[in-house]
């Protein structure tokens, strides 16, 4: 069975501060990990996935398949960074179901 | 239309009543998920089409709830003798053949069942 944990709901912090949104996961196989967001009144959208190593928006996140986290980072957070996300897996190399987890609230401060 | 598109947004029904939600995907693509998602948690997915066929019909809570596709676009999702627990958003998403991972979602069907 494929699982995601985010452990807090809810992190709030003044914009400029650094931020870490935490994501630990239990899959068997080899899976694919990926963050998506929803900004307030839009729909829910990709962010990133760990395949592509790429920083969107700021933002990065490491595979760490020793700990099975997919940490969410940014060292300098943004007041428009304020949104709810969730962390998400899906088996690799498999059109197959995304398994999501329960998600945590960003607020960012002015 | 460019996105994944529900209707209706907001739907309001007597328990025990039967429901339809209409999701109409991203041109072209050939996956299809419904997710429904309760207060304060993440979506929970209930099936996935690849085509007509339902690939994945393993989250679905149980027979009162049903969907299809019958012609690989439009799907519509049944609730049969609806409960008040089914109230929830019931997401729609779309994904493009090989193109493992990224959904592209609609703005989902808010269901209220009184």
């Amino acid at each position: 069975a494929q699982r995601v944990t985010q452990p807090e709901k809810l992190l709030s912090v003044f914009k400029g501060a650094p931020v870490e949104l935490k994501c630990n996961y239990s899959y068997s196989g080899s899976p694919e990990l990926f963050w998506y967001v929803q900004y307030s009144r839009q729909r829910l959208q990709l962010l990133l996935r760990h395949i592509s190593r790429e920083s969107i928006k700021g933002f990065t996140a490491d595979l760490n398949k020793g700990e099975t986290s997919f940490h969410l980072k940014k060292p300098f957070a943004q007041e428009e960074d304020s949104a709810m996300y969730y962390c998400a897996l899906s088996p690799a190399g498999a059109n197959s179901k995304l398994t999501f987890g329960k998600g945590i609230t960003l607020s960012v401060r002015p | 239309g460019a996105g994944v598109s529900q209707t209706p947004s907001n739907k309001v029904t007597e328990k025990g009543k039967y429901v339809e939600l209409r999701c109409d995907p991203i041109s072209g693509h050939t996956a299809l998920y419904w997710y429904r998602q309760s207060l304060g948690q993440g979506p929970e997915f209930l099936i996935y089409f690849q085509g007509t066929g339902a690939a994945d019909d393993s989250g679905l809570p149980n027979d009162r709830f049903f969907a299809v596709r019958p012609e690989g676009s439009v799907s519509t999702l049944k609730i049969q003798r609806t409960e008040r627990g089914d109230s929830a958003v019931y997401l729609c998403a779309s994904r493009s053949s090989g193109n493992t991972g990224e959904l592209f979602f609609g703005e989902g069907s808010r269901l209220t069942v009184l």
